[in-house]
């Protein structure tokens, strides 16, 4: 068990719709990242928070938006679905600066 | 562009059978180097950084090296528990400071009783 925690686990949902993946990090970690793995891409980067602000972004499409709030914990909205979004999701924390980020169980996310 | 390739993409060993696993990157600056052990359908686990050409970091069976171009994960007398997709990662120089991993596509591993 890394600590960080993330809900759902599993989602499944219509083309156009909208969801949010919820974070939780490691207590103490300041850093939170998320990340898209798919079969053929591998993890991908999509957006770092530190401490509530926007640190750096990936390759995050228009359609997903992201924020931290004060208790640290973040979500990942994703808007206007397709097909191709489907994919595990997956936040990462750390405490900041080149340090080992410990990754959550992941969201599964099916767009039907 | 930073990027991270790993090979083979798959590797099967028998029980014991000794192997490497390889990591080549090319990126602006090299911040650290990451190796990660990914079960199917779970998040990836942490298994060493290495921040400097040689350097070695060692974890029961696992030994993993740095070079300035690439780095090598050395796996010794394997057992069945050690099959898993093993992911490097490197953190590269950014604006603003950032430390977002870009990771290497893996190399599955399996070892046979």
């Amino acid at each position: 068990d890394s600590g960080v925690t993330q809900t759902p686990k599993h989602l499944i949902t219509a083309t156009g719709q909208r969801v949010t993946l919820r974070c939780s990090p490691r207590s103490g970690d300041l850093s939170v990242y998320w990340y898209q793995q798919s079969l053929d891409q591998g993890l991908q980067f999509l957006i770092q928070y530190y401490n509530g602000e926007e640190r750096a972004k990936g390759n995050i499409l228009e359609r997903f938006s992201a924020q931290q709030f004060p208790d640290l914990h973040s979500e990942l909205n994703l808007s206007s679905l397709e097909l191709g979004d489907s994919a595990l999701y997956f936040c990462a924390s750390s405490v900041g600066s080149v340090n080992e980020q410990f990754f959550g169980p992941g969201t599964r996310l099916t767009v039907l | 562009e930073d990027q991270v390739t790993q090979s083979p993409e798959a590797l099967r060993l028998q029980e014991g059978e000794s192997s490497s696993l390889n990591c080549s990157y090319t990126v602006s600056g090299l911040r650290g180097l990451f190796w990660y052990r990914q079960d199917p359908g779970k998040g990836p686990e942490f298994l060493f950084t290495l921040y400097s050409a040689g350097e070695e970091k060692e974890k029961e069976r696992l030994k993993a090296t740095l070079t300035k171009k690439e780095s090598f994960l050395h796996i010794t007398a394997p057992k069945p528990e050690d099959s898993a997709t093993y992911l490097c990662a490197v953190c590269p120089l950014a604006q603003g400071g950032s430390e977002k991993l870009v990771f290497g596509k893996g190399t599955k591993l399996t070892v046979n009783p």
